[in-house]
């Protein structure tokens, strides 16, 4: 069965500073994979999306950048946070039945 | 106007009532619908996907009416497990884009002893 994990679990990082996400998909080969944020109180935005490595879409400019260097690796990074760039970070993969996303357990980002 | 929205609640009730939750979507192009729990801090989980005829999981029934760009959500026999918050999704196609996903900004359900 295909799982998806994401870490750091929790992560508490200065403005400025530097950031990874990583996420990887098991079980699956060359599955479309998905970024999202959830800021407080707010709904989940699409940050980006890929199709396959090197494949990385934008859905909305920020401070913020992607990349996929295996097919079954998705990161999230970024070169000096802001702090509206806290948020809870989901990555999802498309399942092949009805195009359904399924989450890994997120990292939730604070910066201070 | 946003892809999706629901009545953010909160919706309080009783063990043992009938709930529901209703959305709109604003493209009548909308391919595919779906209903997601979300517990507190925790990531979204499928519930179970609408479709047009309408489907039942246990105590969940969801419908779709296409006319009207409307969803719902029904919980009968409500559980304190059901306590969470109910995502709206809808999958849209636009341009060149792939299909992607479209959240509401949720229903949230507390269902008390």
């Amino acid at each position: 069965s295909q799982t998806i994990h994401q870490w750091p679990a929790t992560l508490v990082q200065p403005v400025g500073s530097p950031l990874s996400l990583e996420c990887t998909v098991e079980g699956t080969s060359n599955p479309n994979l998905y970024w999202y944020r959830q800021a407080a109180g707010r709904g989940l935005q699409l940050l980006f999306y890929s199709v396959g490595i090197g494949q990385i879409s934008s859905e909305v400019p920020q401070n913020l950048s992607a990349s996929r260097p295996q097919d079954r690796q998705f990161i999230l990074s970024s070169k000096k946070l802001l702090l509206s760039d806290s948020g809870f970070y989901l990555c999802a993969w498309r399942g092949t039945t009805n195009n359904e996303q399924f989450f890994g357990p997120g990292t939730r980002l604070t910066v201070l | 106007r946003k892809e999706v929205e629901q009545d953010p609640g909160p919706f309080n009730v009783p063990e043992g009532a009938t709930v529901a939750f209703n959305c709109t979507y604003s493209n009548s192009a909308s391919q595919s619908f779906f209903w997601y729990r979300q517990d507190c801090r925790k990531e979204p989980k499928l519930l179970m996907s609408v479709y047009s005829s309408g489907n039942e999981d246990g105590r969940f029934t969801a419908q779709l009416n296409r006319a009207s760009q409307y969803i719902s959500l029904l919980i009968r026999d409500s559980k304190l497990s059901d306590s969470a918050t109910y995502l709206c999704v809808v999958k849209t196609v636009r341009g060149s884009t792939l299909g992607r996903l479209y959240f509401g900004r949720g229903t949230q359900l507390t269902v008390w002893p």
